[in-house]
């Protein structure tokens, strides 16, 4: 199974500040990897698929690179509504797999 | 514009099984792969396993197999996911997700596949408790 590793666990920001979180696989996963947005109550919204390919109405702060074991997702500017947690999730291999997750928190 | 509604809230007793479906509206069903995803209060995401509706054949996590069955009825566009001895660890959301786009071969033949989830269902919440 590939595990994900995300890295912070928590990240304070205030704001109008660059948010970076990181997405460590124990395997190559190519491009195969994708970030989630969830807020309280609320479904999982796809952000990223295929490592750097925004999804349909996501806005342009948000931005994801990497290939085989390491990713990035950006925001680059904060926005109050971009304070959630964010999961990367690979389809590489079976099974699917996520990551364990990053809460992006206000300062 | 494509939208999954899932069934009600469920509270079981250990030992019981849970019946959750996911029915598609709006848009083409069964050419698109069909994942169950929960989330256990306060925790992370686990995908569970998932099917092709056109194949008929579901995926499953090792973790959940001879547990869990997934299975899809085309005439209606619904997905179930059914999940048998139910133990406390077993409360949480239950979500069913769409696959982003299905695939072709290089002959250009379909073979579906999975992709990142575009559509999500509302979640439905599954309480084990005796």
């Amino acid at each position: 199974e590939i595990v994900l590793t995300q890295s912070p666990a928590t990240l304070s920001l205030s704001p109008g500040e660059r948010a970076t979180l990181s997405c460590r696989a124990s395997q190559s996963v190519s491009t195969s990897l994708a970030w989630y947005q969830q807020k309280p109550g609320q479904a999982p919204r796809l952000l990223i698929y295929d490592a750097s390919n925004r999804a349909t109405g996501i806005p342009a702060r948000f931005s994801g690179r990497g290939s085989g074991t390491d990713f990035t997702l950006t925001i680059s500017s904060l926005e109050p509504e971009d304070f959630a947690v964010y999961y990367c999730q690979q389809r590489s291999d079976w099974p699917l797999t996520f990551g364990g997750g990053t809460k992006v928190e206000i300062k | 514009q494509v939208q999954l509604v899932q069934s009600g809230a469920e509270v079981k007793r250990p030992g019981s099984s849970v019946k959750v479906s996911c029915k598609a509206s709006g848009g083409t069903f069964s050419r698109y792969a069909i994942s169950w995803v929960r989330q256990a209060p306060g925790q992370g995401l686990e995908w569970m396993g998932g099917i092709i509706p056109i194949f008929g054949t579901a995926n499953y996590a090792q973790k959940f197999q001879g547990r869990v069955t997934i299975t899809a009825d085309e005439s209606t566009s619904t997905a179930y996911m059914e999940l048998s001895s139910l133990r406390f660890e077993d409360t949480a959301v239950y979500y069913c997700a769409r696959s982003r786009r299905y695939y072709y071969d290089s002959s250009g033949y379909y073979y579906g596949g999975y992709d990142a989830f575009d559509i999500w269902g509302q979640g439905t919440m599954v309480t084990v408790s005796s």
